[in-house]
């Protein structure tokens, strides 16, 4: 069973630069959770995609957006990136698109110069 | 509006003693309540939930209470060990957002 990946594992942009990250979902998950993890904080709540349509989202402008592809893969695209946007990006799968148990990937860190 | 605080940043216990980790939430709405687990340089992995029609869940050395009237719950590590060390997360779920609310976090540190 192959468990969630995410690509790159580490990134460095510069301000107002465009970014695209990459999840694969577990296998077996048809649901993917976005979650932005900030130094020092828990992990926050971006969006969520099951069955390839957005099904939730929370508090972060639509300068984050996603998609995610028939295999349940995803992406996670941030536009006109800002200096707050340095932090831990972490993809979670989940079989259903309410299920309160995440398998999380290892995360990206992503560094705004 | 923080709805799931962990208030302790960090703590500290010697092997073989009880780790307890505590978290309040504020949304009495919420449907479970579930405890993470990361190590650096790695994803969050699950450790244990309880619905909020129950008050105890217990998987081997890990327990956790829930007590509603307080909106407060927490963790106990027993016996605790080393390999235990880790930034522990409280999270908070409920059905009608499909997301999941996380406190900021506290350090265990286990120490030999």
């Amino acid at each position: 069973e192959t468990g969630v990946t995410q690509s790159p594992t580490h990134l460095i942009k510069t301000r107002g630069q465009q970014v695209t990250l990459r999840c694969s979902s577990q296998s077996g998950h048809n649901t993917v959770s976005w979650y932005q993890q900030a130094l020092g904080q828990g992990p926050q709540f971006i969006f969520q995609y099951y069955r390839e349509e957005e099904n939730g989202r929370g508090n972060f402008p639509p300068r984050f957006s996603g998609l995610q592809f028939p295999n349940y893969s995803s992406e996670l695209n941030v536009n006109a990136l800002e200096l707050d946007d340095s932090a831990l990006y972490l993809c979670a799968s989940s079989f259903g698109g309410l299920n309160e148990k995440l398998f999380f990937g290892s995360g990206t860190q992503l560094s705004v110069l | 509006d923080q709805q799931v605080k962990q208030n302790s940043p960090s703590l500290s216990v010697q092997e073989g003693r009880i780790s307890i980790l505590n978290c309040d939430y504020t949304n009495s709405m919420f449907d479970y309540f579930l405890w993470y687990k990361k190590y650096p340089a790695e994803g969050p992995t699950f450790l244990i939930s309880i619905s909020s029609i129950k008050d105890k869940n217990e998987d081997g050395r890990f327990t956790v209470f829930l007590n509603k009237s307080a909106k407060h719950l927490s963790l106990h590590i027993v016996p605790s060990q080393p390999g235990d060390s880790a930034v522990y997360f409280c999270a908070a779920f409920y059905n009608q957002g499909g997301k999941l609310i996380f406190g900021q976090g506290t350090e265990l540190s286990v120490k030999p």
